[in-house]
């Protein structure tokens, strides 16, 4: 079943910060990616955390605690092109069988807007 | 430019149609999957090859059959979709791991958009 809760939709303002909320279930956690999708192109990679703390990358900066089961993508700078969905996706490693499970969560629609 | 390519682009089929998704990567890598995205839904995982081989199937109907005759290339057969089948159909690939199992970033193709009538 769907483990990854993430906004649906958020709008923002030319120039502003924006902050994209992901939790997940912490049972298994082996990582957390977010990928930008743009409407009827394919996902790009963004960021990857595994340990807790802030990774930044330019405008966009990650945040992980593994404690709380909680991930942000942080947006700076908004741009008219930074509309997009926002994917959160978790690593879990399974259990039984060995190996691990990727699973995406619905996305979060962004849009900027002057 | 990602680095994996997909064709077609867009497929219109019939429900009694054969058809095959192809994608290609150019980054030397050794793990490819296929993905499903349907409107509004997750992305759904589908098949995952590492290292050629099969390692991940998640109760993906039979009228789905993947091939993965070399590290570069996968294809995606199918046959007698249903139009609940029509969605957007990713590749992507990533470095792999000889232990199998999903722990590198992913690098996505183009797309095929599938339209089952």
């Amino acid at each position: 079943g769907q483990n990854i809760d993430q906004p649906t939709e958020m709008t923002a303002t030319e120039g502003a910060i924006v902050q994209i909320n992901c939790t997940y279930q912490t049972s298994g956690f082996n990582g957390l990616f977010w990928y930008q999708q743009h409407a009827g192109e394919a996902p790009t990679f963004l960021s990857y955390n595994v340990l807790d703390g802030l990774e930044e990358k330019g405008r966009f900066s990650s945040f992980l605690s593994r404690s709380k089961g909680y991930s942000y993508l942080l947006l700076k700078e908004l741009q008219m092109k930074d509309s997009a969905s926002y994917l959160c996706l978790q690593l879990e490693g399974l259990l039984t069988g060995g190996g691990n499970k990727l699973t995406f969560g619905t996305g979060t629609q962004l849009k900027v807007e002057l | 430019e990602t680095g994996v390519t997909q064709t077609p682009r867009h497929l219109v089929m019939g429900m009694t149609n054969k058809k095959s998704l192809k994608c290609e990567q150019h980054l030397g890598h050794n793990a490819m999957y296929w993905y499903k995205q349907s409107a509004k839904k997750p992305l759904e995982l589908m098949f995952v090859y590492n290292f050629k081989e099969q390692t991940e199937n998640n109760s993906v109907p039979s009228r789905f059959s993947p091939e993965c005759p070399n590290s570069s290339h996968l294809f995606l057969h199918l046959h007698t979709l249903q139009p609940e089948d029509s969605a957007l159909y990713l590749c992507a690939s990533s470095q792999g791991t000889s232990g199998g199992g999903i722990t590198d970033t992913q690098y996505f193709g183009p797309g095929t958009r599938l339209t089952v009538l």
